[in-house]
């Protein structure tokens, strides 16, 4: 059984620089979501996909941040212009999406430091 | 905000169990309770979910209240390795923002 994979697992960068992380959702999952979370805090919602579509954005996803999800599979996020407030854990999870309850399946995180 | 209110933190003794309270007063009616825990360093890890009659699973009992505006995770045998942050959330799994809101921090002591 292979769960949620991310990669990197931990992302260095100066300010000012792109960096991209990939999410392997569970195989046949619909939803998949992406979290940042930071020190002390709860996972906070950025944006989720059903299949391909991106259904739902927060707030916190600024201009400089952007999620694909190509053919419904894996997910993308790219960060622009890297500052250092977007150091922080980020975190996919994918769901099944089974009649209406959305248990959620969570990756190890990518771990980014702006430097 | 965070649709459920849980206290900042518990502690628990090895072997006993601990009850983790949780209260979601605003709950709709299509809204089903999930628990999540995560431990140091780790993504969250799905505990159990319920919309109205108690559950049980290998992990854990989840009972909900009559009213369903809160509910109790019970862990029934504490261990070390239980020492995590669980999380209550409520979803109806409809467009939504799920918030998770910052837990409760449960330590398990010898």
């Amino acid at each position: 059984d292979t769960g949620v994979s991310q990669d990197p697992r931990h992302k260095i960068t100066k300010r000012g620089q792109n960096v991209t992380f990939r999410c392997d959702p569970i195989s046949e999952h619909n939803r998949l979501y992406w979290y940042r979370q930071t020190l002390g805090q709860g996972p906070e919602f950025l944006t989720y996909f059903q299949n391909e579509a991106q259904l739902e954005k927060s707030r916190l996803l600024s201009d400089r941040f952007s999620a694909e999800r190509p053919k419904g599979s894996f997910s993308t996020l790219e960060i622009q212009r890297t500052e250092q407030g977007d150091s922080a854990m980020y975190l996919c999870a994918s769901s099944p999406r089974e009649a209406n309850t959305d248990t959620q399946y969570f990756g190890p995180g990518t771990r980014l430091t702006v430097l | 905000d965070a649709k459920t209110t849980q206290p900042t933190s518990m502690d628990c003794a090895e072997g006993r169990a601990a009850n983790l309270p949780c209260n979601h007063s605003t709950i709709s009616g299509n809204e089903y309770v999930y628990w999540y825990r995560q431990i140091h360093s780790q993504g969250p890890q799905y505990i159990i979910h319920g919309l109205k009659n108690n559950e049980t699973n290998e992990m854990a009992s989840l009972i909900i209240t009559e009213d369903r505006k809160s509910s109790t995770l019970i862990l029934p045998h504490a261990t070390l390795r239980d020492t995590a942050v669980y999380y209550c959330i409520v979803s109806s799994g409809g467009s939504y923002i799920p918030t998770f809101g910052r837990g409760t921090s449960l330590i398990v002591h010898p």
